[in-house]
């Protein structure tokens, strides 16, 4: 089973500020990584699929980078709405969740 | 835009089977691939299991033994049933679409998901 490890578990950032989230494969899953939004009491939202490709209606201030075992979202710009879980899952080899980075409010 | 809804009982006793449906709407059922997930308090996102427009299914091997999805096409549902469950399987469930590379879909993420249900296991 691959690994999904992303970081910090927890980042706080101001209002306006860019936060840098990160995810690492214990092995290559190429370019297969989708990215999510979850609030709870809220469905999941698809942010980012294919690394980097944003899914339908997602801000632009969404952004998607890497391959191979590293993988960055960014969210140039953070708005109020934005502060929430967000999630990586690998379909390169089935499919495995990290566990998650929660961005609060500075 | 298609839009999904978890539904079933809250509370389920151990030993007994977890059945719960999910109900598409804003669109069809057929043609797509549609997938089942959980997550426990405190833990991670894990993948149940799917299910194909010809009803063929695949699942995590974690549950492989005691997990059945189906398809209710004329109604736009399908349905989970886990048998024989613990406590470890208190979770928030949640259904979904699978979005796949190619026609197998052996490669999928998943846009959109419900809102989620919580099943607690408890006598």
């Amino acid at each position: 089973e691959i690994v999904m490890t992303q970081s910090p578990a927890i980042l706080s950032v101001s209002p306006g500020e860019r936060a840098t989230l990160s995810c690492r494969a214990s092995q290559s899953v190429n370019t297969f990584l989708a990215w999510y939004q979850y609030k709870p009491g809220q469905a999941p939202r698809l942010l980012i699929y294919g690394a980097s490709n944003r899914a339908t209606g997602i801000p632009a201030r969404f952004s998607g980078s890497g391959s191979g075992t590293q993988f960055t979202l960014t969210i140039s710009s953070l708005q109020s709405e934005d502060f929430a879980l967000y999630y990586c899952q690998q379909y390169n080899t089935w499919l495995s969740f990290g566990g998650g980075t929660k961005v609060e409010i500075k | 835009q298609v839009q999904l809804q978890e539904s079933g009982p809250s509370l389920v006793k151990p030993s007994e089977t977890l059945t719960l449906t999910c109900t598409v709407s804003g669109g069809s059922i057929i043609n797509d691939f549609w997938s089942w997930l959980r997550q426990p308090a405190g833990k991670g996102l894990e993948w149940i299991g799917q299910i194909a427009p010809n009803g063929g299914t695949h699942f995590n091997s974690t549950f492989k033994s005691r997990v059945r999805i189906s398809l209710d096409t004329p109604r736009d549902q399908f349905s989970l049933y886990l048998k024989s469950v613990t406590a470890a399987d208190t979770a928030l469930y949640f259904c979904a679409r699978g979005q796949c590379t190619s026609s197998s879909c052996a490669k999928v993420w998943f846009d959109p998901w419900g809102r989620g249900t919580l099943v607690t296991i408890s006598s």
